[in-house]
């Protein structure tokens, strides 16, 4: 089955500790996204990959960070620096299709709350 | 002021109803529009995507498009309990970069 699989489902934060965020993907697609969504505010952007190696700093970047040596996985790590993590994590991946098409499709979420 | 507003409900209705779910924006670079279905604790899934003005059809949901007015809705026909979840709307330029709704909740009551 082609997806997106983002692990753990839920995950614990103690105070002053950096916690990373898995999400592996084998949709052969070239771009990576992780987005945070908080209760009534849709989703905002943390940092998006286009491309294996590279990566770029979303709306949000402030107090995490990622990797991408790997076309298939983009892990995120939350920061001791990021004060206020508590929130749905959400990770998607695109491909470009025919007609400017660009599809983003998203794993099942990590939720994070603080200890 | 966001740049895409999404009443954020609950908008509660009677199974069988007809659901309009709205979205406006001051972007007038948007070109691509969609709609996502997300169901409580889980990642979103895509209901309908639609490039520029026009409407689009597809079971029970049409999705329509009036870029004039920069505004963007989903119909849902013959509402189902199964139906009840958040829908968000998310729309992008040119680019790879999509903005969100901050969602409306569903509850379709059997």
């Amino acid at each position: 089955d082609g997806g997106i699989t983002q692990s753990p489902k839920y995950l614990f934060r103690k105070e002053g500790q950096n916690v990373t965020l898995s999400c592996e993907q084998n949709l052969n697609h070239d771009a990576m996204y992780w987005y945070r969504q908080d209760p009534g505010q849709g989703l905002r952007l943390i940092y998006y990959s286009q491309i294996v190696n590279d990566f770029q700093k979303g709306d949000i970047a402030e107090g995490y960070s990622v990797s991408r040596e790997k076309k298939e996985s983009f892990p995120l790590t939350v920061t001791s620096a990021q004060k206020n993590p508590t929130a749905f994590y959400l990770c998607a991946s695109s491909s470009p299709g025919g007609l400017g098409k660009n599809i983003q499709y998203f794993g099942a979420g990590t939720r994070l709350s603080v200890l | 002021q966001k740049e895409v507003e999404q009443d954020p409900g609950p908008l509660s209705v009677p199974e069988g109803a007809i659901v309009s779910l709205n979205c406006t924006y001051s972007n007038s670079a948007f070109q691509y529009f969609m709609w996502y279905r997300q169901y409580s604790r889980k990642g979103p899934e895509l209901l309908m995507y639609t490039y520029s003005s026009g409407n689009k059809e597809d079971g029970r949901f049409t999705a329509q498009v009036d870029k004039s007015s920069k505004y963007i809705s989903l119909f849902i026909r013959d509402s189902q309990p199964s139906d009840s979840a958040t829908y968000l709307c998310a729309m992008r330029n040119a680019g790879n970069m999509l903005t969100f709704g901050g969602g409306t909740r569903l509850m379709v009551k059997p």
